[in-house]
């Protein structure tokens, strides 16, 4: 089983929500990770939005939207990027990140389309 | 704004080695350690390890270690990544990632991402 499991395709319309889920492995406790959040667009390197941990800690890169925002999900040992107001421009491919015994790991991405 | 700039695209046969340079630009180049990651066609990122750039010191990812030598000429501010033994499986896009925070601290994340440096193994 993958450390960390994200959906393969989220579809949401224009301005809705999205929420895109980043589940952590069974035994890997989510409240014990920081959540890093990036976004790819074809042929392009990925960009990083921001980062979660907690409410009293996270970190949303300088440019990024405030509709940009990250989360948990105790109940569901995942952590959470939530995009609101959804835009033609969110479509893409967004990765969820790791620090895990000293090792990043990735999700396997979330392909997001707004439509 | 930092800038990282890779090497071009390179074709190499199974079983030869490429290296992929990744020159850094507008910041001091070894406060910050270097990232590598690689990303397949039409798959997802995967981390490779990390160089402190200050000190020289390497740390691959499991799996890696032997085929992958990470780097530094800081004359130069430049980081490389060689790849020996090249497979099929290693046809991917190479991003050398600037590491913000501390690497070594487990706390660091990528902002700042070379173009890319596609690597084609092929007979």
């Amino acid at each position: 089983q993958a450390v960390l499991t994200q959906p393969s395709s989220l579809s949401a319309s224009p301005g809705a929500s999205a929420s895109l889920t980043c589940t952590l492995r069974s035994g890997i406790d989510v409240g014990s990770y920081r959540i890093y959040w990036y976004k790819q667009k074809p042929g392009s390197p990925p960009q990083y939005l921001l980062n979660y941990r907690s409410d009293s800690d996270k970190q949303r890169d300088s440019g990024v939207p405030s509709r940009f925002s990250g989360s948990k999900d105790a109940s569901a040992n995942a952590g959470i990027l939530l995009i609101s107001g959804l835009q033609s421009e969110d479509e893409g491919d967004y990765y969820c990140m790791i620090w895990h015994y000293s090792a990043v790991v990735f999700g396997g991405g979330t392909k997001l389309a707004v439509l | 704004q930092a800038q990282l700039v890779q090497s071009g695209s390179d074709l190499r046969e199974p079983g030869a080695s490429v290296k992929v340079s990744c020159k850094a630009s507008t910041y001091t180049f070894t406060k910050y350690a270097m990232n590598w990651v690689r990303q397949a066609p039409g798959q997802g990122l995967e981390w490779l390890g990390w160089i402190n750039t200050d000190t020289g010191n390497p740390t691959y990812a499991q799996g890696f270690t032997g085929r992958l030598v990470f780097s530094l000429d800081t004359s130069v501010s430049t980081a490389y990544l060689q790849i020996s033994s090249l497979k099929a499986e290693d046809t991917a896009v190479y991003y050398c990632a600037r590491g913000e925070g501390l690497c070594s601290d487990n706390r660091c994340y990528f902002r700042h991402w070379g173009q890319g440096t596609l690597v084609t193994v092929s007979s």
